[in-house]
């Protein structure tokens, strides 16, 4: 159980475009959904706290209109790399919590964004 | 400010060899504190939660443990498919946030 999938789970694309990354959980319905990114042998860093409906919660320094965050529902969110550039190329991971669970996470497969 | 330190950075262990990994933290009402593991290029996969002081919790060749200052991983008779990035975090009361520590990088040689 718990399971979350992303898609795609990578992607190339040219500087100056746009990327959406889906992050859905598959048999649980999610309070709470998160996104990080995590530079090379770093650990994770938490970009914004999403709820199904309401706006998100970024991250100090995390610009909210590069990185749009849409919670449609109670089991997908998504994230759009607006006007992407190389510096952005990273690996972005979500996660999410239900009901019931306490504060634990469950984090997708993650998705490699390179941008040209 | 929460913060998590883990050590060592990396591991290296022949199969059969047990040993564990630490968790340090710094938190102000922990709420929970949560080991993953991270396979190169994957998301973390759950591990534990433990909430309380004197909680143990075990899966397979793992247990973990938490006192009020640090939490330990215990690897026993680990196997090479062990190998992966240890993750630690925690969460404090009225807050969403997982603060993760660096991670361990466990190495298992067969």
């Amino acid at each position: 159980g718990a399971v979350v999938s992303q898609h795609p789970s990578w992607v190339i694309c040219k500087s100056g475009t746009s990327v959406k990354i889906e992050c859905r959980s598959l048999d649980f319905q999610a309070t709470t959904m998160f996104w990080y990114r995590q530079f090379p042998k770093q650990s994770l860093m938490l970009m914004a706290t999403s709820n199904e409906g309401s706006k998100a919660t970024y991250e100090q320094g995390v610009e909210k209109d590069k990185f749009l965050i849409n919670h449609a529902s109670l089991t997908l969110s998504t994230l759009t790399v607006t006007s992407a550039h190389p510096e952005d190329s990273s690996f972005y991971i979500c996660s999410a919590r239900f009901a019931g669970g306490g504060r634990t996470q469950y984090f997708g497969p993650g998705t490699r964004l390179l941008v040209l | 400010e929460d913060q998590v330190t883990q050590s060592p950075e990396a591991l290296r262990l022949q199969e059969g060899e047990s040993s564990s990994l630490n968790c340090s933290y710094t938190v102000s009402g922990l709420r929970g504190l949560f080991w993953y593991r991270q396979d190169p290029g994957k998301g973390p996969e759950f591990l534990f939660t433990l909430y309380s002081a004197g909680e143990e919790k075990e899966k397979e060749r793992l247990k973990a443990t938490l006192t009020k200052k640090e939490s330990f991983l215990h690897i026993t008779a680990p196997k090479p498919e062990d190998s992966a990035t240890y993750l630690c975090a925690v969460n404090r009361g009225g807050s969403e946030k997982l603060v993760f520590g660096k991670g361990t990088k466990l190495t298992v040689n067969p």
